[in-house]
């Protein structure tokens, strides 16, 4: 069963200090990697998205990366602010079908405090 | 400026009354999807799209109907609501490749009460 698990669950970060969420992936054949920000009752915002042959990638403050082999990738944020205060979501997409099917993590919510 | 749009944003409505939530996309999008999002949980895909006149049912089995009659509308019906499609539904397009170009809305948040 393809699956996507996010790690930690939730996370309480000061103001103005790095954090690093996980995502760990079963998703096969593998086409790209992306991170998603979502605000409370809003829609997702893409970040970052990384094919196979990209083992980083920046936006700004957050930076992910990515390893094939060991199917793992990780979203680091630097200089925490209020407004990152979200949740942030993994999302893996296969090339097996004309849909690209996505599959979707269940998120790490992230409180930035002042 | 290119975007996507759903209506209402907030919706409390009694059991068994018929709903349709509206999403449009101004990016030109062929393939359009709706998912569901209860707190704290992964989406969900329920129906999507290829093309006008195209609609498929997604991984979640769900009750409600979608049309394609037009490539920028993307409508979801539920016939008769229930308590128990009360949840987030969020509307999303992208282009053939499904590159860079996935775009949520800014989702329906729906009570049935």
């Amino acid at each position: 069963k393809n699956q996507v698990e996010q790690s930690p669950q939730s996370l309480i970060i000061l103001e103005g200090k790095n954090c690093t969420l996980q995502c760990n992936y079963t998703v096969s054949p593998f086409s790209n990697l992306r991170w998603y920000k979502q605000d409370t009752g809003r829609g997702p915002v893409s970040l970052t998205i990384m094919t196979f042959s990209e083992n980083t990638k920046s936006n700004g403050r957050y930076t992910a990366t990515l390893d094939a082999d060991t199917k793992q990738s990780s979203l680091h944020i630097t200089a925490s602010q209020l407004s990152d205060s979200a949740s942030y979501i993994c999302v893996v997409s296969d090339r097996g079908s004309t849909l690209g099917r996505l599959y979707f993590g269940r998120g790490t919510q992230l409180t930035v405090w002042p | 400026e290119a975007d996507i749009y759903q209506t209402p944003r907030y919706l409390v409505i009694g059991t068994g009354k018929k709903i349709t939530l509206e999403c449009s996309q101004t990016m030109g999008h062929d393939k359009m999807y709706w998912y569901q999002q209860d707190p704290g949980m992964e989406l969900h895909l329920i129906h999507y799209s290829y093309g006008v006149n195209s609609t498929e049912k997604g991984d979640l089995s769900s009750e409600s109907t979608v049309s394609r009659i037009r490539t920028e509308h993307f409508p979801l019906t539920l016939e008769s609501a229930r308590p128990s499609h009360t949840s987030q539904y969020l509307c999303a397009s992208s282009d053939l490749n499904e590159g860079y170009g996935y775009t949520f809305g800014s989702g329906t948040r729906l009570t049935v009460v």
